[in-house]
């Protein structure tokens, strides 16, 4: 399996609490994204970076942000957790090559907001 | 806007039969590539298969290959001597040249597999 990790794996939080996301990978990938995953349907981009200090919203709005500090770590925060935001959230990266390159995934971090 | 259509929300197979997956794209661009992830119960996803749009001959991976029709924009997954471990969600995936090379993924099929 692939050298990107996410934590923690399952949450379960109150409504307007602050939570982060970890995502890191040991694989010197420059790009990096953020999926949201409701169960049994299809994943939707909801942020991407390209390299240190680029970030970008993708297709599907989201109420997180995220930050690009470092070359193998990509957090996603929600300033203010709720229960709308209960989902999967998976994290990815590939080489900063061309669209070609396989995107290795992340175990994912089950969300539930109470 | 580029989409993708998996009509087969569910598809079950016997263990070492054949089964093929379907899968539709909609694109006006010429340039383009295509895959299929396998995301197994409570496991990583991870790429099955990958084809460039500008190659015609149809991408092999050992038991997985697939029918890419161009022209009909459509990309199957054929797995061949099914396995208990192919069960798992297996979503097609498209992603063009240039721009934000961003993937675009079909809502998936759930592939179960009997002994």
């Amino acid at each position: 399996e692939a050298d990107i990790y996410q934590t923690p794996r399952y949450l379960v939080i109150g409504t307007g609490k602050k939570i982060t996301l970890e995502c890191s990978q040991t694989m010197g990938h420059d790009k990096m994204y953020w999926y949201q995953q409701d169960p049994g349907m299809e994943l939707h981009l909801i942020h991407y970076s390209y390299g240190v200090n680029s970030t970008e919203k993708g297709d599907l709005s989201s109420e997180s942000t995220v930050s690009r500090i470092r070359t193998e770590h990509f957090p996603l925060t929600l300033e203010s957790a709720r229960p709308s935001h209960t989902s999967q959230y998976l994290c990815a990266s590939r080489l900063a090559g061309g669209p070609i390159d396989t995107q290795y995934f992340g175990p994912g971090t089950r969300l539930t907001v109470l | 806007a580029q989409t993708v259509t998996q009509s087969q929300p569910e598809m079950s197979v016997q263990e070492a039969e054949t089964v093929t997956l379907s899968c539709t794209y909609d694109t006006s661009e010429s340039d383009y590539y295509l895959f299929w992830y396998k995301q197994p119960p409570s496991r990583q996803m991870i790429l099955v298969i990958r084809q460039e749009a500008y190659k015609q001959q149809n991408a092999t991976e050992n038991r997985f290959s697939v029918n890419f029709q161009k022209a009909a924009k459509s990309f199957s997954l054929k797995i061949s001597d099914s396995q208990l471990g192919d069960a798992a969600m297996y979503f097609c995936a498209y992603v063009t040249q240039g721009g934000s090379e961003k993937l675009v993924f079909g809502k998936g099929t759930k592939l179960t597999v009997n002994p």
